[in-house]
Order: structure tokens, then C-alpha cells, then sequence
């Protein structure tokens, strides 16, 4: 069955250096997600992408967040200075064109820690 | 209560029994999934129930859903040990974003 890729499965960076988090979506899948899911805590919806541009965002996108799609199979989250609360695990999701019929398949996750 | 909220928050049975656990939301929708994830791992997609429907199955899975009261069950038969996890439900209110509840968190207890 066709997976949603997550690299890298754990990431330690220090409080205000940038990181880019890592997805290679199903192939034939057209929208683009990210969550997070911060420790004992409901997943939270961040950013939908769709058409190579942003479809919809939380309150939780500010301006420290970017999504990129750069070459047509990767999907990037970038966090441009962490903060100690960015510190939760991120899941990047994909999904086909019917929304009343397609799930959202999930990757396993990137588990950021900020120090 | 929230969006895709379950109930009960956490639930602990003995293998073969049955474990029901429930997800309730406020606005309309286009389908209700439900989602597994064990401790500090990724979500596992188990099954989507559209609007119009009002069961489905999936091996010893059985979701219900019941758009007048706004309310969905899934229901494990005969559970395992393996089934230990947190079991979410997640709506779909007419826009892209998925809205999870808080989950349900299952032991299973061999």
C-alpha cells in the first residue's frame, strides 16, 4: 500500500535556529497537509496545500511557518526560528481529489524537539 | 463539547471482550474517519464513514454514524492485545482541514 514518507523520524535543534521538516506525499495525490501534535496532546491541524499554493492555514501558521512543494514529489514544512512550544511531533498527510470519498493518509511523523 | 470529541477519555478491558468507543461533533460534514495510534508512533488510518452512510465494517471494526445527533461509534470485536492504542475520530466540516477529537485511549489487557 502506498505510504506517506517522513524524513527525519526525530529532530533535536537548538531554540531559534530554523528547520525544515520532510514529506514525500503518495504520487498520485493531489492535496498537501501538515499537523502537529504537541506531547498528551490533540493532533492540530497547521496548513493545507493544493495547486502549489496554500488552500487554507491555522491560527497556530504564523509567519515563522512556510510550506514548499519543490520539485513535485517532496513536501516541505519550514519553521524559520523555533521556539520551545514548536517542540511536538509533525505529521504530513496527503490525500486524491474526492474529499467525501478519499482518507487522508498519514505519514509516521518527524518528532522535533527544541533545547 | 468540541469537534470530533470521544468518549470515554480512556477505556481498559480484558482480550475478547468488546471496546465501543464514541465521537461526537457540532457542525455538518462530509465524512467521519477514525484513526488509530499507538504511544509516540504516527496515525493509522481504520475507516471512513461518508454522511449518507450509516454503517460500515471493516474486519472487527464497525463504525456507526448518526448525522441527526451528530454522533459516531467505532466498535472493536473480540479486541487483542495489539489493539492498545489511542483511537481518534476525525471530521471533515466542509473545509480541508481534518479536526480531531482528544481520542480514546484503549488497553487491552491480555
Amino acid at each position: 500500500e502506498p505510504e506517506v514518507t517522513q524524513t527525519p523520524s526525530h529532530q533535536v535543534t537548538q531554540m531559534g535556529q530554523e528547520v525544515i521538516l520532510r514529506c514525500v506525499p503518495i504520487s498520485n495525490h493531489l492535496y498537501f497537509y501538515w499537523y502537529r501534535q504537541i506531547l498528551g496532546q490533540k493532533v492540530e491541524f497547521l496548513v493545507s496545500f493544493y495547486n502549489n499554493e496554500i488552500s487554507e492555514k491555522s491560527e497556530i501558521f504564523d509567519d515563522q511557518f512556510s510550506v514548499e512543494r519543490p520539485d513535485g514529489s517532496n513536501f516541505t514544512l519550514k519553521i524559520r526560528s523555533t521556539k520551545l512550544e514548536d517542540s511536538a511531533m509533525y505529521f504530513c498527510a496527503s490525500r486524491g481529489e474526492q474529499r467525501s470519498t478519499m482518507r487522508n493518509t498519514f505519514g509516521s511523523g518527524t518528532r522535533l524537539t527544541v533545547v | 463539547s468540541q469537534q470530533g470529541e470521544e468518549d470515554p477519555q480512556a477505556l481498559s478491558i480484558q482480550e475478547g471482550e468488546n471496546a465501543t468507543m464514541n465521537c461526537s461533533y457540532k457542525t455538518s460534514i462530509n465524512n467521519l474517519q477514525w484513526y488509530r495510534q499507538n504511544s509516540g508512533r504516527g496515525l493509522v488510518h481504520l475507516i471512513l464513514i461518508r454522511s449518507n452512510e450509516r454503517e460500515k465494517h471493516s474486519g472487527r471494526l464497525r463504525v456507526t454514524l448518526d448525522t441527526s445527533k451528530k454522533s459516531s461509534s467505532l466498535l472493536i470485536t473480540a479486541s487483542r492485545a495489539a489493539d492498545t492504542a489511542s483511537y481518534f475520530c476525525a471530521t471533515s466540516p466542509g473545509s480541508e482541514k481534518l479536526v480531531f477529537g482528544k481520542g480514546t485511549k484503549l488497553t487491552v489487557n491480555p
